[in-house]
C-alpha cells in the first residue's frame, strides 16, 4: 500500500509568482485535504476534495485553488505568492470527510517565497 | 468560529513515566470527531487516537488514552510508560481544526 506523497519537497518562489503543489493519496482513499502549516504553529485547514469536488473551505482567499483528479490525486494552486504565504504545505488523505475519519499526512512541501 | 486550544506549548516526562497533554475546544455542532495526531521532527504527521463524541467511552490505544469531558470541551491526552520515541510535536484536532500543538520532550 503506497502512502500520500507529495512534490517538490522544497520549492522556492518570487512574490507575486505562481505556484502548484502536488499530493497522491493513499490507495482507496477519495478525500484529500490541504493544509499551511507555519513554523512552529498548528496545520491551517485550506480545503478539502471529494471525488473531484471542493468539499469544505477554511479562511483562505480565492487565489488559493485546488483540484482533484480522477484517480483522487490532488494539486493545490497559489496565484500572486505573498511572503506570508511561506509555510509546509501538507497534504492528507482520508477514507471519507476528514471530518470524521482518520487523515493519513504526507511529508509536505516545504514553501518559500522570497 | 470553532477553536481548538492546546495551552501547554512545551511539557517534559521521564522515561517510562506518564504524562497527559490537554487540549479545550468550542464547537456547537454535537457530532463530532477528536484526533490526537503526533509530529516526529522531520517526519510525517501520524494519528494517535481518535475519539467519537458520541461515545462516553474514552478511547484507548496500547499506552495512550484519552480523557474526554464533553460538557467541559476537554480532550486530554496521557502517555503511559513514556518512550524516547513518543519525543515529537502533538496536536489536537476536533474535525478540521487544529490546535498550536505541545512539544513534548522524553528525558532518558
Amino acid at each position: 500500500e503506497t502512502g500520500v506523497t507529495q512534490s517538490p519537497t522544497h520549492l522556492i518562489k518570487t512574490r507575486g509568482q505562481q505556484v502548484t503543489l502536488r499530493c497522491s493519496s493513499q490507495s482507496g482513499h477519495n478525500t484529500v485535504s490541504w493544509y499551511q502549516q507555519a513554523l512552529g504553529q498548528g496545520p491551517q485547514f485550506i480545503f478539502q476534495y471529494y471525488r473531484e469536488e471542493e468539499n469544505g473551505r477554511g479562511n483562505f482567499p480565492p487565489r488559493f485553488s485546488g483540484l482533484q483528479f480522477p484517480n483522487y490525486s490532488s494539486e493545490l494552486n497559489v496565484n500572486a505568492l505573498e511572503l506570508d504565504d511561506s509555510a509546509l504545505y501538507l497534504c492528507a488523505s482520508s477514507l471519507g470527510t476528514a471530518k470524521y475519519y482518520e487523515q493519513y499526512f504526507g511529508p509536505g512541501t516545504r514553501l518559500t517565497v522570497t | 468560529a470553532q477553536t481548538v486550544t492546546q495551552s501547554q506549548p512545551e511539557m517534559s516526562v521521564q522515561e517510562a513515566e506518564t504524562v497527559t497533554l490537554s487540549c479545550t475546544y468550542d464547537t456547537s455542532e454535537s457530532d463530532y470527531y477528536l484526533f490526537w495526531y503526533k509530529q516526529p521532527p522531520s517526519r510525517q504527521m501520524i494519528l494517535v487516537i481518535r475519539q467519537e463524541a458520541y461515545k462516553q467511552q474514552n478511547a484507548t490505544e496500547n499506552r495512550f488514552s484519552v480523557n474526554f469531558q464533553k460538557a467541559a470541551k476537554s480532550f486530554s491526552l496521557k502517555i503511559s510508560d513514556s518512550q524516547l520515541g513518543d519525543a515529537a510535536m502533538y496536536f489536537c484536532a476536533v474535525k478540521l481544526v487544529f490546535g498550536a500543538g505541545t512539544i513534548l520532550r522524553v528525558k532518558s
